[in-house]
């Protein structure tokens, strides 16, 4: 079976302050994908990343960075010098062969930063 | 890059009534769509895969009869709730595409059953 957990509800930081939002995936399956959405306020979601399970390098995009670890089936997503405008509700999600590609989301981790 | 639309956008509709949605694939052919609900606060939820040409995949405990889907082209999937009921009321979003190419989601649709 598939499955995504965000062990962390709500996360309250103050700005400029780093962050990481962590993500725990299960899968059986050795090809699959991994990714991170922002969902702000007002409900569309915002595709962050999308990693393969063959990519295990990290990547930076700006103040974001993705650190996926096979080794504890780990997908964390950290955001350096942290800004209001991040404030919003962030899903991991994971899309494998055998759930033939469904997207399986974690319970989103939501995230405020303070001025 | 891919656009998917989803109308409308909001929608608010009496208790019984039927209403459809829209999710369409812009620039791209979507052999599959996929559709999720969120309740407030809480996570998007698969209910469906919509296949086009064929008949939908549902998702454990989602009501196929109450949850129409069709996917009649490449380019359009319809989720119809029909006889619908105040705890109906949530926000539906669509997503297509590939996985190795990523999904596009559409912005969503609020639903309000009064």
């Amino acid at each position: 079976a598939q499955k995504v957990t965000q062990a962390q509800t709500e996360i309250s930081v103050v700005e400029k302050e780093d962050v990481t939002l962590d993500c725990v995936y299960e899968t059986r399956d050795t090809t699959y994908y991994l990714f991170w959405y922002k969902q702000p306020p007002s409900g569309e979601l915002v595709f962050l990343i999308r990693r393969n399970s063959f990519d295990e390098q990290n990547e930076i995009s700006g103040r974001y960075s993705w650190n996926f670890q096979k080794s504890t089936s780990s997908f964390n997503f950290t955001i350096t010098a942290s800004q209001v405008v991040d404030s919003a509700v962030y899903f991991c999600a994971l899309s494998a062969n055998t759930g033939g590609f469904k997207t399986i989301f974690g319970a989103g981790t939501r995230l405020f930063v303070k001025a | 890059g891919a656009v998917v639309s989803q109308h409308p956008s909001r929608v608010i509709c009496k208790s019984g009534t039927s209403v459809k949605i829209e999710c369409r694939s812009l620039d791209f052919q979507a052999t599959t769509m996929f559709w999720y609900r969120q309740f407030p606060k809480q996570s998007l939820m698969l209910m469906a895969t919509s296949n086009e040409g064929s008949k939908a995949t549902y998702e454990q405990g989602v009501e196929k009869d109450k949850f129409l889907i069709n996917h009649a082209s490449l380019t359009l999937s319809t989720l119809t709730v029909t006889s619908a009921h105040p705890e109906d009321s949530s926000f539906y979003i669509c997503s297509a595409g590939q996985p190795s190419y990523g999904y596009t989601f559409g912005s969503g649709t609020r639903l309000t059953v009064v």
